[in-house]
């Protein structure tokens, strides 16, 4: 059975760092892209980054390119997402995903944690 | 255009059949993919690669596409199926993808 388990949303004041970790396990993490997904308190998914099995090849959206960066462990079966620079509009629940690059679908999802900026 | 767009609510009878579509000129490339989001849960895939569902999913459940829509059609729908929809595709690019802005699903 997959599961991801995410953990490290917390409360931050505005320009702080922020570093998020996805727990995989119950399927091959080395040959899985994963990705991350944020959800706005009341609004809609938004799709944040994906990084490849290898780990070669990442993938961000315009919102949080420079200041997010999607990274993994594969000793660990763990991808992580550092989040600097943080602005009162990254306050969202972060969703940890397995993705499919060849469906382009993510398959399986964690409970998510939330990260929270404000001063 | 690098957007998908939905309607932002959608009621439907008990039993009745509804159908949920999303717009985007990167779906005449792409397929796209549908999540069911259910309050204070994560999303849960139920339709990819146009109309393919995954294990566990009831077959009330269909996707089809044409030109630049994609639909997903709930065929009797159950008071369990009241939930926020959301389509995925990916941009013109490839590289980024794309969430439609969600519809919500009434059941009546």
């Amino acid at each position: 059975e997959v599961q991801l388990l995410e953990s490290g949303g917390d409360l931050v004041q505005p320009g702080e760092s922020l570093r998020l970790s996805c727990a995989a396990s119950g399927f091959t993490f080395s040959s899985s892209a994963m990705g991350w997904v944020r959800q706005a308190p009341g609004k809609g998914l938004e799709w944040v980054s994906v990084i490849s099995g290898s780990g070669g090849s990442t993938y961000y959206a315009d919102s949080v390119k420079g200041r997010f960066t999607i990274s993994r462990d594969s000793s660990k079966n763990t991808v992580f997402l550092q989040l600097n620079s943080l602005r009162a509009e990254d306050t969202a629940d972060y969703y940890c995903a397995k993705y499919s690059g060849t469906d382009k679908v993510f398959t399986h999802w964690g409970q998510g944690t939330l990260v929270t900026v404000s001063s | 255009s690098s957007e998908l767009t939905q309607d932002p609510a959608v009621s439907v009878a008990l039993g009745q059949t509804v159908r949920i579509t999303c717009q985007g000129d990167s779906l005449r490339d792409y397929y796209g993919s549908w999540y069911q989001q259910k309050p204070g849960q994560a999303p849960v895939v139920v339709i990819y690669a146009k109309n393919t569902r995954p294990s566990g999913i009831p077959d009330r459940f269909s996707g089809s596409s044409s030109g630049n829509t994609i639909s997903l059609t709930i065929t009797g729908a159950q008071a369990e199926d009241e939930a926020d929809y959301y389509c995925q595709s990916r941009d013109s690019s490839g590289n980024h993808l794309l969430f439609g802005g969600g519809t919500k699903l009434t059941v009546l």
